[in-house]
């Protein structure tokens, strides 16, 4: 089976630093990807791992262990355009569907 | 570079009437269409994907059709909908190859009474 698990939400203060976890349980894999979901929009990409270690990007950075099923989004300097779910999904080719959605967490960002 | 358009943004329909969204993508060639529904409070669900014109698959069973009438060309059906069809309609794209990124349209949100 599939199955992806993040934390409903959280809440960090501006100019703080946050980690979104994401674990996977797929029959295959192919890649891991990250979104971004502002309230009452699309969803953005944001970030993709295939390998394990650490991808760059600006202020956020994502990280894949696949031996682990594990993966986390870490956004440093949160500024309030933070606040918005973020989307984690897998890559799955022995699966019926091409991407597997988390339900994803929602990050509020407080003053 | 790529854009991808949906319509209508906003859609306020009865039980029992039927729908049509539709989703069109440009500056690509045959990319690879998604229609996905996202329930309040819920994550995305899968309903329809499609690798090419007239190739169609459906991953929930439902009321709903999708077709693809052109190549960059999406449509989401309905004959009647249900209360149960409520939800924020999503149209996304890929190309096919690497990654196989999806990139996601602005999305219908649609309120059936």
């Amino acid at each position: 089976g599939q199955n992806i698990d993040q934390p409903t939400e959280m809440t960090a203060t501006e100019g703080a630093i946050v980690q979104i976890n994401c674990t996977y349980q797929t029959s295959g894999f192919n890649g891991l990807f990250w979104y971004q979901q502002h309230a009452g929009e699309a969803p953005t990409f944001l970030s993709y791992n295939v390998l394990d270690g650490l991808e760059e990007k600006g202020r956020f950075s994502s990280f894949l262990s696949r031996s682990k099923g594990y993966s986390y989004l870490l956004l440093k300097e949160l500024q309030m355009k933070d606040s918005a779910s973020y989307l984690c999904a897998v890559s799955d080719p022995s699966g019926n569907t091409p991407l597997v959605f988390g339900k994803g967490t929602r990050l509020s960002v407080i003053a | 570079s790529q854009t991808i358009h949906q319509w209508p943004a906003t859609l306020v329909q009865p039980v029992g009437s039927p729908l049509s969204l539709e989703c069109t993508v440009e500056g690509t060639s045959n990319p690879n269409l998604y229609w996905y529904r996202q329930a309040a409070g819920r994550g995305l669900q899968l309903l329809f994907y499609s690798v090419g014109i007239g190739q169609i698959s459906s991953e929930v069973p439902q009321n709903l059709s999708a077709s693809r009438p052109q190549d960059r060309q999406f449509i989401l059906s309905s004959k009647k909908l249900l209360l149960s069809d409520s939800g924020f309609y999503l149209c996304a794209w890929s190309d096919g190859t690497g990654p196989d990124t999806q990139y996601f349209g602005p999305g219908t949100r649609l309120t059936v009474l």
